[in-house]
């Protein structure tokens, strides 16, 4: 059974760049998550869906995050406009009815 | 909300000695369940155990955990520890009304021979 994959595994950006990371699941996990993970500390989760819908984006910042499933398959989570404090690896994990399974990353420098 | 607390940043051992990791939490929900991550050096969290019964023993690899309500604890054991089991290890839990994790800080485990 393949994992959780994403791409690109790194990016490197100057502030104000924007920048997109792509998940795509293990298939049949309805629920996938985003996470961001910075240096020496753990998961901070962003946002997360259950098939297509949205169930919590509270912890997503708004003004620069976005994050899509639009067929309840694949994910896109976006920065518009990126800043130093961003700087982190991103993590998406997907599950159905047990515990999440990640994906390797994308590890995100924003100079 | 949530919180996951592992008082440990960094733990170190000697080869073939016990290793404890504590962890312990805060939620106002009753019907919880709880989680070991394991994450090596660049590399995805993998699951490591699980659990969401009250004072029943679980166990994997070597390690085993068993979650007190009574305490709020979740700590990670393991009577000998290993090379390979150096790594960041992470608490984690999940309340009955979302299911995204609430993780600890991390616990690194340096396994010196």
């Amino acid at each position: 059974e393949a994992g959780v994959t994403q791409s690109p595994r790194y990016a490197v950006l100057q502030e104000g760049q924007a920048v997109s990371f792509w998940c795509d699941p293990i298939s049949g996990h309805d629920t996938l998550y985003w996470y961001q993970q910075p240096r020496d500390q753990g998961p901070q989760l962003l946002v997360y869906f259950r098939d297509e819908a949205v169930i919590d984006n509270s912890q997503l910042p708004s003004d620069r995050f976005s994050a899509v499933r639009p067929k309840g398959t694949n994910s896109t989570l976006k920065i518009q406009s990126a800043k130093q404090g961003d700087t982190a690896t991103y993590l998406c994990a997907s599950s159905y009815n047990q515990a999440p399974l990640f994906g390797e990353g994308t590890r995100l420098s924003v100079l | 909300g949530d919180s996951v607390t592992q008082t440990e940043g960094l733990v170190t051992v000697t080869e073939g000695l016990p290793v404890k990791l504590n962890c312990t939490y805060q939620t106002t929900y009753l019907t919880i369940a709880f989680f070991w991550y394991v994450q090596y050096l660049n590399e995805a969290p993998q699951v490591l155990l699980k659990s969401s019964t009250d004072n029943k023993r679980t166990e994997h690899q070597g390690f085993h955990a068993t979650l007190h309500k009574s305490s709020s604890s979740f700590h990670l054991q393991k009577s000998s520890a290993q090379l390979s089991d150096s790594a960041l290890y992470y608490c984690a839990l999940r309340n009955n009304y979302a299911q995204g994790l609430t993780f600890g800080l991390g616990t690194r485990v340096s396994v010196f021979p």
